[in-house]
């Protein structure tokens, strides 16, 4: 199984300044069909899993420009340029490169 | 817009068996594979199980691997989970999503709790 290592696991930030979460995965995550299928998801407190990131630096639809995804093979970032209130939560890394699909122990964004 | 809508859960005592339903809208979900994530409480999330769009095509975690049943009925938009013999490590929530591999909807989730 491809372990999906994140830090911090838990990132105090102030309003209106930047934070960035890293994940690692225990091998390359690259597909045999070219795409890398790791994605970034938030879960605010009480609420479902929601999709961010996809493929490494796609934004989904309705996400904020503030969010912004990178890196390749087996270390990727998630970066907010401005925390905003709304920001708190979880964040999880995943990939679904390969089956069994993994996740991240999740990063707790937590408000100064 | 796409809507994903569990139900099914409730409480069942070990050994017992529950079938999850997902009702999907506002998207071809015939032309979309399809998982099931759980979260036990307080802990993360961990993937269950995944339908393609073939329905011959289907996975299942180690954890669930005999004892979960994966299937879907595309001319009613649903996905099923058909879960036997359950434990007490199943209690969590169980959420349905849509193709992990891109553009992945969730729907809000139905708890599952495993308790005599």
């Amino acid at each position: 199984d491809i372990v999906m290592t994140q830090t911090p696991l838990s990132s105090p930030v102030t309003l209106g300044q930047p934070a960035s979460i890293s994940c690692r995965s225990s091998q390359s995550l690259v597909h045999s069909d070219g795409n890398t299928y790791l994605s970034w998801l938030q879960q605010r407190p009480g609420q479902p899993p929601r999709l961010l990131i996809y493929k490494i630096s796609n934004r989904f639809s309705g996400v904020p420009d503030r969010f912004s995804g990178s890196g390749a093979g087996t270390d990727f970032t998630l970066k907010i340029s401005r925390v905003e209130a709304e920001d708190v939560g979880v964040y999880y890394c995943m990939q679904a490169t390969q089956f069994p699909i993994t996740f991240g122990q999740g990063t707790r964004l937590e408000i100064e | 817009e796409v809507q994903l809508v569990e139900s099914g859960g409730g409480l069942v005592q070990p050994g017992g068996s529950l079938r999850l339903s997902c009702a999907a809208s506002g998207f071809a979900f015939s032309s979309y594979s399809m998982n099931w994530v759980r979260q036990a409480p307080g802990k993360g999330l961990e993937w269950v199980s995944f339908i393609g769009t073939i329905t011959s095509t289907m996975s299942y975690a180690d954890s669930v691997k005999g004892r979960f049943t994966i299937s879907r009925d595309n001319a009613k938009n649903s996905l099923f989970l058909q879960m036997n013999s359950l434990r007490a490590e199943d209690t969590a929530v169980y959420y349905c999503a849509s193709s992990l591999r891109g553009s992945a909807y969730w729907g809000q989730g139905t708890l599952v709790t495993v308790s005599s």
